[in-house]
């Protein structure tokens, strides 16, 4: 069974433009998150959807943050314009059921460097 | 305040070894589960074991295990034999009530070396 996928692994970006991170998660599994570790900090929640519906979205930073779900398949988290304190690894997960023992996998991160 | 706390930016150990990681947690809620997550150098986020705050027994998988000491608030991650690919990054996390909605809240990591 693949894990949680993540394109692209890294990317590189000036400040002002526009990067889109992709999140596939484990296939059939309904809950996706969103998660961000800044340089030094801990990992922060950023979002969860349940399907294609936003469950909670508390931790996104400002409005120039947006994901989405489409399908309730893969998410999309884009980042408009890029700031530089935007730079981080961004994390995915995905878990099949809602209960407290249920276990997020995570997929490899992609790293944004903003400059 | 810091929800979960992990003391030790850094430890070694030598390989076969059995090496203690630190974590302490701060929550009200009496439903909660702890996570220990590894993180080696290539990036990906691998879980390693769970435990549920009404669990009897301390967790354990394979050659890990959690000593949870719930009047104390901590779930510190004892990997015993220590094995050269066990250098990495680890992370303990807390999700607060069962419902599954809540989300994982993690400390700031440690960062594991194990020596020939």
């Amino acid at each position: 069974e693949a894990g949680v996928t993540q394109f692209p692994s890294h990317s590189v970006i000036e400040k002002g433009q526009t990067v889109t991170l992709r999140c596939d998660p484990i296939s059939g599994h309904d809950n996706l998150y969103w998660y961000r570790r800044v340089m030094g900090k801990e990992i922060k929640f950023l979002l969860h959807f349940v399907k294609e519906s936003k469950q909670d979205e508390s931790g996104m930073p400002n409005n120039r943050f947006l994901a989405e779900r489409t399908g309730g398949t893969y998410s999309t988290l884009k980042v408009q314009p890029a700031e530089l304190e935007d730079s981080g690894v961004y994390f995915c997960a995905s878990s099949q059921k809602l209960s407290g023992s249920d276990t997020q996998y995570f997929g490899p991160g992609t790293r944004l460097t903003v400059l | 305040a810091q929800k979960i706390t992990q003391t030790q930016p850094g430890m070694f150990v030598q390989e076969k070894e059995a090496v203690t990681l630190d974590c302490t947690y701060d929550t009200s809620d009496p439903s909660y589960g702890l996570f220990w997550y590894k993180q080696p150098s290539s990036g990906e986020m691998i879980f390693l074991i769970y435990q549920g705050s009404y669990d009897q027994q301390n967790a354990t998988e394979g050659r890990y295990s959690l000593n949870f000491q719930k009047a104390r608030k901590s779930a510190n991650l004892v990997i015993s034999a220590s094995q050269l690919g066990d250098s990495a990054m680890y992370f303990c996390a807390m999700r607060e009530g069962f419902s599954g909605y809540s989300t994982l809240t993690f400390g700031k990591g440690t960062m594991l070396l194990v020596s020939p």
